[in-house]
Parts: C-alpha cells; structure tokens; sequence
C-alpha cells in the first residue's frame, strides 16, 4: 500500500514567492496533519483536518499561511508571500481514530528553502 | 500549553554501549508514543506506551512510561550503528486526543 505522499519534496524560491505544498493521505485514514521541523523548534504541529474539517489551526503561524482540504485524498498547505524565517522541513502526517491517539504515518517532507 | 522537554539533545557512543534517552513535562500525558527519524524521511513509529509505570520491549530497546505519565525514558543496550538516527517523543493529552505533541528529540550516533 502506497504511504502519505508529498509534493514536492525539495522547493527553492525567492522571498515574497508563493509556494503550495501538496500531501496525499494514507486512503481510509480520517486525520491529516501538517507539521513543520526545524533544528531550532523540533516538529511543530500547524494545523489538523478530521474528515477534511480543520480542526485545530492554533500551529499556523501568521495569515500567510492557509490550509486546505478539499477532499479526503487531498490536503494543500499554502505560504504566500513566503519569507527566509520558513525555511523548514514540512511534513504531512495521516491517522485513523484510535482511542489511545495510534499511530502516526509520515511522509518523506518537503524541504522548502526560501531566499 | 504540553511541552515535552528530551535530553540529551545529541548523543555520541561507541558500538555495544547503553545508552538512555528522557521526555519529561510538567503536563499529564493519556498516552506516549516513540518515533524514530533517520535522514531524508519521515519519522515511524516504535511504540505506544498508554499505562502509568509501563514497560514495554522491542528488541535491544526499553521504553518506559512514568508511574505519573509525566515523562518516559528509551534505553538502549548493546547499541548497534543502525540504532543511529533522530528519536522523538510525543505525547497526547486528554483520553481520546487525536493531536500529538512532540519533543525536541535525541539525536543519537552509534560509532562502529
């Protein structure tokens, strides 16, 4: 079985760019999240979908970034205008329910370098 | 807000040494998981730990969770290269919690 998929997996652009990253869930899993990973602050929870409804977007930094998805083989995370301070590893993560929270499936990341 | 403080933060051992890695946190955790990450992917999980004062094995590796399911710790014995990579605890809060905080991480390197 095909794992989360993420797209692309290295992006080069320049400040005040828009870039869109783009995840794939594991099919049947009902959670999709976002993370970001930096040295500095580790892995950073952004923002959570159960059944392509956000749930908790506490994690996203600032109105420059937004989150979408649109359907439950979909997910898109968005930086416009992007600036240096993004520089990061993004990773998208899917789940199903579990009662003690179970397991988390990663994708490889997208690392994401701003100029 | 949960944090999940590990330490160390980056450890250096020769091959067939143990080694212990910690979480600890102030905040109440309903369960406590272990992922390893190696470079260029995503991390994958170890082990759930969901009882106060359990103890669970995976080969060579030990996790516990703490009687208060505060903190855990990842012993490692006779540790081996392939052990080499980026260990990350993370913890959910309420019974039910879908949402996963992480720490910082260990990053461990087994020398040969």
């Amino acid at each position: 079985d095909a794992g989360v998929i993420q797209s692309p997996r290295h992006e080069v652009t320049e400040m005040g760019q828009e870039v869109t990253l783009r995840c794939k869930p594991i099919s049947g899993h009902d959670y999709l999240f976002w993370y970001r990973q930096t040295m500095m602050r580790g892995l950073e929870l952004l923002i959570y979908f159960n059944n392509n409804v956000p749930i908790d977007d506490s994690g996203m930094p600032e109105d420059r970034f937004s989150a979408k998805m649109p359907n439950a083989s979909f997910s898109t995370l968005k930086i416009q205008p992007s600036e240096p301070r993004d520089s990061a590893v993004y990773f998208c993560a899917s789940k199903r329910y579990g009662v003690n929270t179970g397991e988390l499936f990663f994708g490889e990341g997208s690392r994401l370098t701003v100029l | 807000t949960q944090l999940l403080e590990q330490s160390p933060q980056f450890l250096s051992i020769q091959e067939g040494e143990n080694l212990t890695v910690y979480c600890n946190s102030s905040s109440v955790f309903s369960s406590l998981q272990w992922y390893r990450q190696e470079p260029g992917e995503g991390p994958v999980l170890l082990v759930t730990v969901v009882t106060g004062g359990e103890v669970k094995k995976l080969k060579r590796l030990t996790f516990q969770f703490g009687d208060a399911r505060k903190d855990s710790s990842l012993h490692i014995t006779a540790a081996q290269p392939g052990d080499t990579g980026l260990y990350l605890c993370a913890g959910a809060g309420a019974m039910g919690a879908q949402k996963l905080v992480f720490g910082q991480g260990t990053r461990l390197t087994i020398n040969p």
